[in-house]
């Protein structure tokens, strides 16, 4: 069975640029989380949807980052315009929205903003 | 956010020992989940408990849903050098779908 899939694996941009991160949630699931991994924070919560409506944003750092989910196969994170600051591991995650269902993940984005 | 804490931060380990992780948290979780990252990947989900007192194996892995609901522990038998990884632990409450992430204990294995 296909996993979540992330695209592209790495990206390598120059700030002020701007990035797109894309998702495909494993099939049948309802709903999808992205998340950002760095050394010094780990990994945060950026936002959730649940199927295709986004439920909690409050981790989004800020007007620069946006995110979308136009159907229940495909969700995308946009950054712009890019900011060093914003280099880390993107992670895409998708879970069965019934109670306490495990999230499962992406192999994730690696971002790196020159 | 919520706030859970992992310990220890990091372990060095000899090849054939066991390894014990933990993790804690300032309010009660009904949900609690245990990752493992290898580097380049993304978390691979190991073990999922969902009752206090629950205790779940995997293979050489073994977990426990705390009593108090408020921790749980991770436990790695007889390690190997594939083990080596960051583990995280995830939990989550009674609302929402959101899980709120350990800051992960990064365990290596000496041959």
């Amino acid at each position: 069975d296909a996993g979540v899939i992330q695209s592209p694996r790495h990206e390598v941009t120059e700030m002020g640029q701007e990035v797109t991160l894309r998702c495909k949630p494993i099939s049948g699931h309802n709903s999808l989380f992205w998340y950002r991994q760095t050394m010094m924070r780990g990994l945060e919560l950026l936002i959730y949807f649940n199927n295709n409506v986004p439920i909690d944003d409050s981790g989004m750092p800020e007007d620069r980052f946006s995110a979308k989910m136009p159907n229940a196969s495909f969700s995308t994170l946009k950054i712009q315009p890019s900011e060093p600051r914003d280099s880390a591991v993107y992670f895409c995650a998708s879970s069965l929205r019934q109670n306490n269902q495990p999230q499962h993940f992406g192999d994730g984005t690696r971002l790196s903003i020159l | 956010g919520q706030q859970l804490n992992q310990s220890p931060q990091s372990m060095f380990i000899q090849e054939g020992e066991d390894v014990s992780m933990n993790c804690t948290s300032s309010s009660i979780f009904n949900t609690w989940l245990w990752y493992k990252q290898d580097p380049g990947e993304g978390p691979v989900l190991l073990i999922a408990l969902y009752k206090a007192g629950e205790l779940t194996s995997n293979g050489r892995l073994t977990a426990q849903f705390g009593i108090t609901r408020k921790d749980s522990f991770l436990n790695i038998s007889a390690s190997i050098p594939s083990d080596v990884g960051i583990y995280f632990c995830a939990g989550r409450g009674n609302t929402g779908n959101q899980f709120y992430f350990g800051t992960g204990t990064s365990l290596t294995v000496i041959p």
